[in-house]
């Protein structure tokens, strides 16, 4: 298995413009997660899903954020517009569910670097 | 509010000596705790977990609830321990981690 896949693994952008993100889980993980990296705050959540569904989304920092799970093997998050501040590293991650592999195990991408202008 | 803190951006040592990477946490519950490590050019992984009781590549971290820390520790360094470490803690939901800000560990020959 490949891992996790997230594309683009660089993407710069100018402020206002559509962003989109994308994440392959591993074929059989039961939860994704989107989180986001920066030299001041660390790996925040953002939102995780399970089973397709999204769990808890507490952490997407506002209405310009959005992020969809349509099939088990493909989520996106969406940033419009973007704005310099939203600039950063996003990681997917995915894990097994309850009894199936080892709690609090998550298995990240290589993440994605966005720049905004 | 659950949190944790790293309270080291950066940790800086020779090889041979001690190290100890500091996270403290704050959880109403009975807290589950991680270590996470991204060495460069590599992917964020799971590096041991409290409950396990174990050692990785040498590390050691045991829950101090009185003091609610979980430090990481390793009596040696070794330059291929300069990498990125996490913190995290169980909070909630299913596997639904909360990180601290990470400590960059630089180990030099």
């Amino acid at each position: 298995d490949a891992g996790v896949i997230q594309s683009p693994r660089h993407e710069v952008t100018e402020m206002g413009q559509e962003v989109t993100l994308r994440c392959k889980p591993i074929s059989g993980h039961d939860y994704l997660f989107w989180y986001r990296q920066t030299m001041m705050r660390g790996l925040e959540l953002l939102i995780y899903f399970n089973n397709n569904v999204p769990i808890d989304d507490s952490g997407m920092p506002e209405d310009r954020f959005s992020a969809k799970m349509p099939n088990a093997s493909f989520s996106t998050l969406k940033i419009q517009p973007s704005e310099p501040r939203d600039s950063a590293v996003y990681f997917c991650a995915s894990s097994l569910g309850p009894g199936r592999g080892v709690t609090g195990e998550l298995f990240f991408g290589e993440g994605s670097r966005l720049t905004v202008l | 509010a659950q949190r944790v803190t790293q309270p080291e951006k950066l940790l800086s040592v020779f090889k041979g000596a001690p190290v100890e990477l500091k996270c403290n946490y704050s959880y109403s519950g009975s807290p589950e705790l991680f270590w996470y490590v991204q060495y460069s050019r590599q992917r964020l992984q799971l590096l041991l977990r409290h409950i396990s009781r174990e050692s990785i590549k040498g590390f050691t971290a045991d829950l101090n609830k009185g003091e609610t820390s979980f430090h990481l520790k390793k009596p040696f360094a070794q330059e291929e321990d300069s990498a990125m470490y996490y913190c995290a803690l169980l909070s909630g939901g299913y596997n639904k981690l909360i990180f601290g800000a990470g400590t960059r560990l630089a180990v030099h020959p």
